[in-house]
């Protein structure tokens, strides 16, 4: 069966410092990746999606940026956070057509 | 571009108080409406896709609807472990476009 592993779960970061969020899938071959970022009291919002091997979409522009080094890996990136960066992160997997599901998500904490 | 606008924000029910939420959307190319579920601090669970008008699925005490322009979540009889935040996304090309999600909270 299809498993996603995302880390760290939860992390502090100053101001100014940088950023990396790790999600890799087990299970399954070429997905489509996603990144999405959730305020607090606000919906999902899409950040990155990949369809494939350096492949990246980017739906916001911002500081943040995603790669995907190998198949099932794919990360986020920041060199320098932001105080609104703070938020809880997740990671997402599909197949292609079918069912997007999630990880567990990484709460960051920018101070 | 799309929009999904769910509703209420907020509901309250006693339990074995049946209520349904809802989820309308505006998409040129529908590949799929999605509910979800999330609980605190957690990354959303799936719980249904719904394709094609009038297409209807169950879960438990969960049913899922289908029209061209809403959907809708029912729950029959719901216990306090249904309390959660529903999510209803819809999915035009790769990616899902979420709405900001239903709080439902149910009172023993």
């Amino acid at each position: 069966s299809q498993t996603i592993h995302q880390w760290p779960a939860t992390l502090v970061q100053p101001v100014g410092s940088p950023l990396s969020l790790e999600c890799t899938v087990e299970g399954t071959s070429n997905p489509n990746l996603y990144w999405y970022r959730q305020a607090a009291g606000r919906g999902l919002q899409l950040l990155f999606y990949s369809v494939g091997i350096g492949q990246i979409s980017s739906e916001v522009p911002q500081n943040l940026s995603a790669s995907r080094p190998q198949d099932r890996q794919f990360i986020l990136s920041s060199k320098k956070l932001l105080l609104s960066d703070s938020g809880f992160y997740l990671c997402a997997w599909t197949a292609v057509g079918n069912t997007i599901y999630f990880g567990e998500g990484s709460w960051l904490t920018v101070v | 571009e799309d929009q999904v606008t769910q509703s209420p924000e907020a509901l309250r029910l006693q339990e074995g108080e049946s209520s349904s939420l809802n989820c309308s959307y505006t998409v040129s190319g529908l590949r799929g409406l999605f509910w979800y579920r999330q609980d605190p601090g957690k990354g959303p669970e799936f719980l249904f896709t719904l394709y094609s008008a009038g297409e209807e699925k169950e879960k438990e005490r969960l049913k899922a609807t289908l029209t061209k322009k809403e959907s809708f979540l029912h729950i029959t009889a719901p216990k306090p472990e249904d309390s959660a935040t529903y999510l209803c996304a819809v999915r035009e090309n790769e990616k899902l476009t979420f709405g900001t999600g239903t709080r439902l909270t149910i009172i023993p």
